[in-house]
């Protein structure tokens, strides 16, 4: 079973455009995160959030939970095309990651 | 600082043969873990550990086996290979030893059989 599900698939935007990922999950958390991933290399962790927390920020990213609904989503803000990637959520636990949403951010 | 390091980077087995993902870590973390990801199938994890000594099963384990016997290394062995375990494999570790913190990972071992 997966924690994490990501929509949508995929995802193409222009440069300078915002990018909105959702992630649903199934079962009660204490925090879900959110990670990278260029092609062909490791996932690399962009934020966590906790169960207490509705939404955070970091640089260009905007998290936000919403444990009633077991969803979270993931904002990227003024889209560059450095940001194109994968990318996963991940319930807590025994970090059961999605299928992702690959972005494609055209210059 | 190398963080999580996975050797080796690619591999072409044979059905049948046997053969050892290494892993290694030089942050002192207790929890480490392996992951296969494929195509539309996201990551799934194989084993976990936390801490030396001691490993559990994760969502995929059969056809692998692991052991850690220092805090450092996890090594991921493959009994005898199936072209079902072509895949990409991470290797990941976390300071926290229940492994919900953040993941450090590797750069994945891509294994080929044939």
């Amino acid at each position: 079973s997966q924690q994490g599900e990501e929509d949508p698939q995929a995802l193409s935007i222009q440069e300078g455009e915002n990018a909105t990922m959702n992630c649903s999950y199934k079962t009660s958390i204490n925090n879900l995160q959110w990670y990278r991933q260029n092609s062909g290399r490791g996932l690399v962790h962009l934020i966590l959030i906790r169960s207490n927390e509705r939404e955070k920020h970091s640089g260009r990213l905007r998290v936000t939970l919403d444990t009633s609904k077991k969803s979270s989503s993931l904002l990227i803000t003024a889209s560059r095309a450095a940001d194109t990637a994968s990318y996963f959520c991940a319930a807590e636990g025994q970090f059961y990651f999605g299928t992702g949403t690959s972005l494609t951010v055209i210059p | 600082n190398a963080g999580v390091t996975q050797t080796p980077k690619f591999q072409v087995l044979k059905t049948g043969q046997s053969m050892t993902l290494q892993c290694a870590q030089d942050m002192n973390h207790e929890y480490m873990s392996w992951y296969r990801q494929d195509p539309g199938m996201g990551l799934r994890l194989i084993h976990y550990s936390v801490g030396a000594g001691i490993t559990d099963q994760g969502e995929v384990p059969n056809g692998y086996n692991v052991s850690r016997s220092t805090t450092e290394d996890f090594p991921l062995r493959l009994l005898s290979a199936a072209p079902s375990q072509t895949s990409v494999y991470f290797c990941a570790s976390s300071h926290d030893r229940g492994g919900t913190g953040e993941l450090f990972f590797g750069e994945g071992s891509r294994l080929t059989v044939l």
